[in-house]
């Protein structure tokens, strides 16, 4: 059974980065049916997905995070990371993991969606 | 920016029907996923491609979609359904981009 964690402080000071890492057990990174993503929940809020990642690197941001954002991925850990620069306290949230399922058709990505998660880290930027 | 509206609550009694709504102008087009959030948890997908339920999933739990709307509906249900949902789907802008509605809080009293 596939299963992500995600690692990282759980305290970043004002205008520092964000740094998180996503560990992917029972299953390969390296698939090549799926993408890997980061979503974010404010306390009290609703989601927010921030990126997503495939096994050889290309990545998608979400457009209102894209200056601040880089993905990576460690397939020979079997991780992907996760970089938010120069936070404020908006940025205070639990930070998600999740596995992306793609659904192709006719060579073409037609569909994506999240399944499994982690079970999310409380993120705080304070000083 | 492409959003989906969904109602921030609903409420039923044990037992009853509760239908969940998620309105998106890309509905006609692209599916609707669903996912239940229990407190203090991950998100845990419910129904997938508008109406699929991945195995572990009671089978109370149904989604439909027509035009712009879709729905979830939990046949029956029961005090552990209590929990925030959250319908999600992706634009067709080719950017691979995702949304997902604001959320709405099922209290089953």
């Amino acid at each position: 059974q596939l299963q992500l964690q995600e690692s990282g402080p759980g305290l970043v000071k004002p205008s520092e980065t964000l740094s998180l890492t996503c560990t992917v057990s029972g299953g390969s990174i390296s698939s090549s049916s799926y993408y890997w993503g980061w979503i974010r929940q404010p306390p009290g809020k609703g989601l927010e997905w921030i990126g997503s990642i495939y096994y050889s690197g290309s990545t998608y941001y979400n457009p209102s995070l894209k200056s601040r954002v880089t993905i990576s991925v460690d397939t020979s850990k079997n991780q992907f990371s996760l970089k938010l620069s120069s936070v404020t306290a908006a940025d205070t949230a639990v930070y998600y993991c999740a596995r992306e399922r793609i659904t192709m058709v006719r060579g073409v990505e037609v569909d994506w969606w999240f399944d499994p998660w982690g079970q999310g880290t409380l993120v705080t930027v304070s000083s | 920016s492409y959003e989906l509206t969904q109602p921030p609550s609903v409420s039923v009694s044990p037992g009853q029907t509760a239908r969940i709504t998620c309105s998106g102008d890309a509905l006609p087009k692209k599916y609707a996923y669903w996912y239940q959030q229990k407190s203090g948890q991950a998100p845990v997908l419910v129904i997938y491609e508008d109406s699929k339920r991945p195995s572990g999933i009671p089978e109370r739990f149904s989604g439909s979609s027509s035009g712009t709307m879709a729905t979830l509906t939990i046949s029956g249900a029961q005090v552990e359904d209590e929990a925030d949902y959250y319908c999600y789907s992706t634009d067709s802008s080719g950017n691979h981009n995702v949304v997902f509605g604001g959320g709405t809080k099922l209290t089953v009293l």
